[in-house]
């Protein structure tokens, strides 16, 4: 299967702040990538379907001015977390759809 | 119901069989898969099948489909305690991309 790169592994900022996780395709080719949300103890939770060169497909619920993917490349997709608080913190994993559904490691986010 | 419903927890001691329940919720999913979360990271695909099958054997690894029911089933045959993760079972409906997954079930394989 693909090959998935996502860091940072974790993350700590400041509430206000923003942080990006950037997620990268090692040797396929994505034109599609997805961003999940995983609560401690939780299931994954789909957030949004990032689409190449294209505006991204958000799940019910989920903010889109709060939570910008940007999908410029085949091989890279980004969620940036903008002015995040204490609750956005959670264990965000994206992934891509290759030969099957292929993970990245996740990105533990931690706002203080 | 609307959710991929998982058993939350199960305990076995190294040796023994483990099985590992899930209630789908779309009796046309195309494909339905079991993931493997070991603590802190990402998603480990164990295996997969297809709808068209009734069964699929894997080395350690059995899945059995019941379409009827939609319910699935992993078997782990002589569970070690490197087995210990969260199991999540995952379906993709028809005509979407996206897959949909199980509440997740924590299994503890003792020594």
């Amino acid at each position: 299967g693909a090959v998935v790169s996502q860091h940072p592994s974790w993350v700590i900022c400041k509430s206000g702040t923003s942080v990006k996780i950037e997620c990268r395709s090692l040797d396929f080719q994505a034109t599609t990538m997805f961003w999940y949300r995983q609560f401690p103890k939780q299931s994954l939770m789909l957030m949004a379907t990032s689409n190449e060169g294209s505006k991204a497909t958000y799940e019910q619920g989920v903010e889109k001015d709060k939570f910008l993917i940007n999908h410029a490349s085949l091989t890279l997709s980004t969620l940036t977390v903008t002015s995040a608080h204490p609750e956005d913190s959670s264990f965000y994993i994206c992934s891509l759809q290759g030969n099957g559904y292929t993970f990245g490691s996740g990105t533990r986010l931690t706002v203080v | 119901g609307e959710d991929v419903e998982q058993s939350l927890f199960l305990s076995v001691r190294e040796g023994d069989s483990s099985v590992i329940n899930c209630t789908y919720t779309d009796s046309s999913s195309t494909y339905l898969y079991w993931y493997k979360q070991e603590p802190g990271a990402g998603l480990q695909l164990l295996t997969y099948i297809f709808s068209n099958m009734d069964m699929k054997q894997d080395q350690r690894l059995t899945v059995l489909l019941n379409k009827k029911d939609k319910h699935l089933s992993l078997r782990i045959a002589d569970t070690q305690t490197g087995d210990s993760a969260i199991y999540f079972c995952a379906e993709i409906k028809p005509g979407f991309q996206k897959l949909v997954f199980g509440t997740g079930t924590r299994l503890l394989v003792s020594p």
